[in-house]
């Protein structure tokens, strides 16, 4: 089975703190991505990764940045949490787009809250 | 903006009963998925349809996908207390390959 972890489930921090979400996956999966999820707006793409130390802005990449220096494990980045930055972080990962199928496997999420 | 627009945003039926959940999407797609989210957890893969097919089925689950509306459906058929949660579609442009998902269906099966 595929698996895809994150390094929280439940985060707290403060405005102004520098916040580091890990994810991990175990399938060798090409691309890797971050979302947002907000009620009423869905998900929204923050970035994404097709290969080491690639990577691509999403829909909204500002405040955030990312990181991948292994192909397993993609790192985003909060320079300077805020409070509107408090929302569920899911990753993801999927087989590079030649596969054609593009399915993505999800991690569990992280629930950030800035305080 | 979204890509897909999910109709219901929430279903309420009993057990026993089937759900059908809709997805109405705005540009030329290559494929078309439907993931299930339970409360709090992240999502889950369910069917795949690609442009060029009209109809999926996996167990429960019957998608069909009309390219000329661009819209497609996703039918759970005796339904289960179980299958309480969110559902989302989300497409792939023929332009692009990344996933962009609706805002999704919430969806509760009464025992």
């Amino acid at each position: 089975d595929v698996k895809v972890t994150q390094s929280s489930r439940y985060l707290v921090k403060r405005t102004g703190e520098k916040v580091f979400l890990e994810c991990v996956q175990d399938m060798d999966h090409e691309n890797m991505f971050w979302y947002r999820q907000d009620p009423g707006l869905g998900l929204r793409l923050i970035y994404f990764s097709y290969d080491v130390k690639m990577k691509e802005k999403g829909d909204i990449p500002e405040g955030y940045s990312v990181s991948r220096e292994k192909k397993e494990r993609f790192s985003l980045i909060l320079e300077s949490a805020s409070t509107n930055q408090t929302s569920m972080y899911l990753c993801a990962s999927s087989f590079s787009w030649v596969a054609q199928s593009n399915e993505q496997f999800f991690g569990p999420g992280t629930r950030l809250t800035v305080l | 903006s979204q890509q897909g627009e999910e109709d219901p945003q929430a279903l309420s039926i009993q057990e026993g009963e089937n759900a059908t959940m809709n997805c109405s999407y705005k540009t030329s797609i290559n494929n078309l998925q439907w993931y299930r989210q339970n409360s709090g957890r992240g999502l889950v893969h369910l069917i795949l349809i690609r442009s060029n097919e009209r109809e999926k089925h996996s167990g429960r689950l019957r998608v069909t996908l009309d390219t000329s509306k661009k819209s497609s459906s996703l039918l759970i058929t005796a339904s289960r207390a179980a299958d309480t949660a969110s559902y989302f579609c989300a497409t792939v442009s023929t332009s692009g390959s990344r996933l962009t998902f609706g805002e999704g269906t919430q969806l509760t099966v009464n025992p």
